[in-house]
């Protein structure tokens, strides 16, 4: 079975400028959640979603959101984009939304802001 | 809020020899508790985690975790170090948010094996 997919891979944008990031849980995952992974640091929770909506948010600006789909993908958007921004950003798919579920990652997207 | 110390943000072991990777969280109910691996330019393998089951957990590659309630600890261990596995490891702690869940990191620890 396919893993989570990630697109795309690398990124670059400029300050300023508006992101989309795409993610493709693992078939039969209807939960996905985003993290930030800042470099030399661990993963910082963005967003999760179950079944469309929206279950937690994490400490990130308004400038972050997400969205679900029918068939359970998500997008990630950014918008004015800062340098602070530029990180690897991992997409996790689960089961469910229960703390019991492991969650499962994908090869995560580097964006990097100029 | 749950959180989670790495004691170490680098370790160094010869091949063949112990690994240990320590692991402290803080939680006021009985966690799950997680051990990821990130390779270089890679995202986050799920190594083992642990569900309140059994206190030592085994995972992949020879890995294995004790779950220690009085020492609020979950330390990795690998009998013996091979060079494949040179990486980046996170300790992780399940916590509740909103009306979901989240993975909770520590900073991670490197580890660096030495031929």
């Amino acid at each position: 079975d396919a893993g989570v997919t990630q697109s795309p891979t690398h990124l670059i944008k400029t300050r300023g400028q508006q992101v989309t990031l795409r993610c493709s849980p693992i078939s039969g995952h209807k939960s996905v959640s985003w993290y930030q992974q800042v470099l030399g640091q661990g993963p910082q929770f963005i967003f999760q979603y179950y079944e469309k909506e929206e279950r937690g948010r994490g400490n990130f600006p308004d400038r972050f959101s997400a969205r679900q789909f029918p068939n359970y993908s998500s997008e990630l958007n950014v918008n004015a984009l800062l340098l602070g921004d530029s990180a690897l950003y991992l997409c996790a798919s689960s089961l469910a939304d229960r703390e019991s579920y492991e969650q499962y990652f994908g090869p995560g997207t580097r964006l990097t802001v100029t | 809020a749950q959180s989670v110390t790495q004691l170490g943000s680098h370790v160094s072991v010869s091949e063949g020899a112990l690994v240990l990777l320590r692991c402290n969280y803080s939680s006021s109910v009985p966690p799950y508790l997680f051990w990821y691996v990130q390779y270089p330019n890679q995202g986050l393998q799920l190594l083992l985690k642990y569900t309140s089951a059994a206190t030592l957990v085994k995972g992949i590659n020879g890995f294995e975790a004790e779950f220690k309630k009085s020492e609020t600890s979950f330390h990795l261990t690998k009998p013996s170090a091979h060079m494949s596995d040179a990486a980046e490891y996170f300790c992780a702690v399940s916590d509740v948010v909103n009306a979901g869940n989240m993975l909770t990191f520590g900073g991670g620890t490197r580890l660096m094996v030495k031929p």
